[in-house]
């Protein structure tokens, strides 16, 4: 089974660019999360998404971050205008919620986000 | 509101040695409980995770965790680690009046020597 997928790996992008992150699901998973990771503030949620309707949006930082979940199997975080400050290691996770054999989250490998 | 404690910032290990990584929590009622693994440049793997019954759970490559309730701590053990057990460690509450949400502790690195 393919695992929660994260593109791109890597991105290094210039003060003021509009950057966009991507992620697909495990197939059948309906909850999904996006983490934000830096030194300064550890693991952090930024937003979930359950059945592609965000559930819990308080954790974007603020207006220049959005995310999107269009259908089942993809999602996008948006920063626009991106900010030297938005660099981090950005994680989607996904997760079947609801009996204890699941409400496990699944991670991706991380985008790491370098603004210059 | 739930949150985690992870009291050491860094421990360094012998090899063979045995390991205890603490973990306190906050939280109103009967939490779920997961232990992550980060290796570096990669994302978190889940090693084990507590949601009701026996309070000794196992989990994989070795890792088992105690929940105490009268002390509000999930303590992670292993009796003998390897040089590749070396990682940052996670603890992290969920479940919060029927939120999704899980919260991390700032994470353990752990080190390991020869």
């Amino acid at each position: 089974d393919a695992g929660v997928i994260q593109s791109p790996r890597h991105e290094v992008t210039e003060m003021g660019q509009e950057v966009t992150l991507r992620c697909k699901p495990i197939s059948g998973h309906n909850s999904l999360f996006w983490y934000r990771q830096t030194m300064m503030r550890g693991l952090e949620l930024l937003i979930y998404f359950n059945n592609n309707v965000p559930i819990d949006d308080s954790g974007m930082p603020e207006d220049r971050f959005s995310a999107k979940m269009p259908n089942a199997s993809f999602s996008t975080l948006k920063i626009q205008p991106s900010e030297p400050r938005d660099s981090a290691v950005y994680f989607c996770a996904s997760s079947i919620p609801g009996t204890s054999s699941t409400d496990t989250q699944y991670f991706g490998p991380g985008t790491r986000l370098t603004v210059l | 509101a739930q949150s985690v404690t992870q009291p050491d910032i860094h421990i360094t290990v012998s090899e063979g040695a045995s390991l205890e990584l603490r973990c306190n929590y906050s939280y109103g009622a009967t939490p779920y409980l997961f232990w992550y693994v980060q290796s570096p440049g990669q994302g978190l793997q889940l090693l084990l995770k507590y949601f009701s019954g026996d309070t000794l759970v196992q989990g994989i490559k070795g890792f088992e965790a105690e929940f105490k309730r009268s002390q509000s701590s999930f303590n992670l053990r292993k009796p003998s680690v390897h040089w590749s057990d070396a990682a940052e460690y996670f603890c992290a509450v969920g479940r919060d009046f029927g939120n999704e949400k899980l919260t991390f502790g700032t994470g353990t690195r752990l080190t390991i020597i020869p």
